[in-house]
């Protein structure tokens, strides 16, 4: 079975300042991708990075990036310069290929101050 | 603009009374999804499809129904054997190549709360 473990169901970061959210995964499946989603207060869900367990390279989108480490099945979302509209609810979710199927974490909720 | 609608956005249900709420797509997408989620908790699935006319039960399909006759739609029945319907849900799409790196997107949700 597929599983997303998120440990932090909150945290707090400083306007401008960095942080980093944690995901693991579980899976025996050599092939697959991992995203991350936010969802403000308003309930939408927002794509905001994809990385696949091929790419030999960490994903980056703007001020976001994921630390990705295979070995270690990890999959860490980064967000650079914290701004006060990322203070929202973060999933991290992970797909098999040849699958539609999505496997989504319990969700960081992250709290930017000002 | 292609998405994902969901309607009503706000739904109240009396004890026993079924309700169907609405998902259409303009995306093409061959693959859809209803999630449940419920206050500051993460997204459970409830049932998918990967084609018209088949679906498949998720993790907490009991007291659901949903039906896939039109690739652009996959509505969603809560019934009254679904003792706790109180929830947020969510529509999602997906396109069906099998590439992992296909994202989901979602609709904008619906707010079901029981009177």
């Amino acid at each position: 079975a597929q599983k997303i473990t998120q440990t932090q169901p909150g945290m707090f970061v400083q306007e401008k300042e960095a942080v980093t959210l944690d995901c693991t995964y579980d899976t025996s499946d050599q092939s697959y991708g991992l995203f991350w989603y936010k969802q403000p207060s308003s309930g939408e869900m927002i794509f905001l990075i994809y990385q696949g367990s091929y790419d030999e390279q960490n994903a980056t989108e703007g001020r976001y990036s994921l630390n990705f480490q295979k070995a270690r099945k990890s999959a860490n979302l980064v967000i650079s310069a914290s701004q006060l509209g990322d203070s929202a609810m973060y999933f991290c979710a992970m797909r098999k290929d040849d699958f539609n199927k999505f496997y989504f974490g319990s969700g960081t909720k992250l709290n930017v101050k000002p | 603009d292609g998405g994902i609608t969901q309607s009503p956005k706000y739904l109240f249900r009396k004890e026993g009374q079924n309700v169907t709420l609405s998902c259409e797509q303009n995306l093409n997408h061959d693959a859809m999804y209803w999630y449940r989620q419920d206050p500051g908790q993460g997204l459970r699935l409830i049932y998918y499809s990967q084609i018209v006319n088949d679906f498949q039960k998720g993790d907490i399909a009991e007291g659901y129904s949903v039906s896939r006759e039109k690739k652009e739609s996959f509505p969603l029945t809560v019934t009254s054997a679904q003792k706790n319907p109180t929830a947020f849900y969510l529509c999602a799409s997906s396109t069906g190549t099998g590439a992992s790196r296909n994202t989901i997107y979602f609709g904008e949700g619906s707010w079901l709360t029981v009177v």
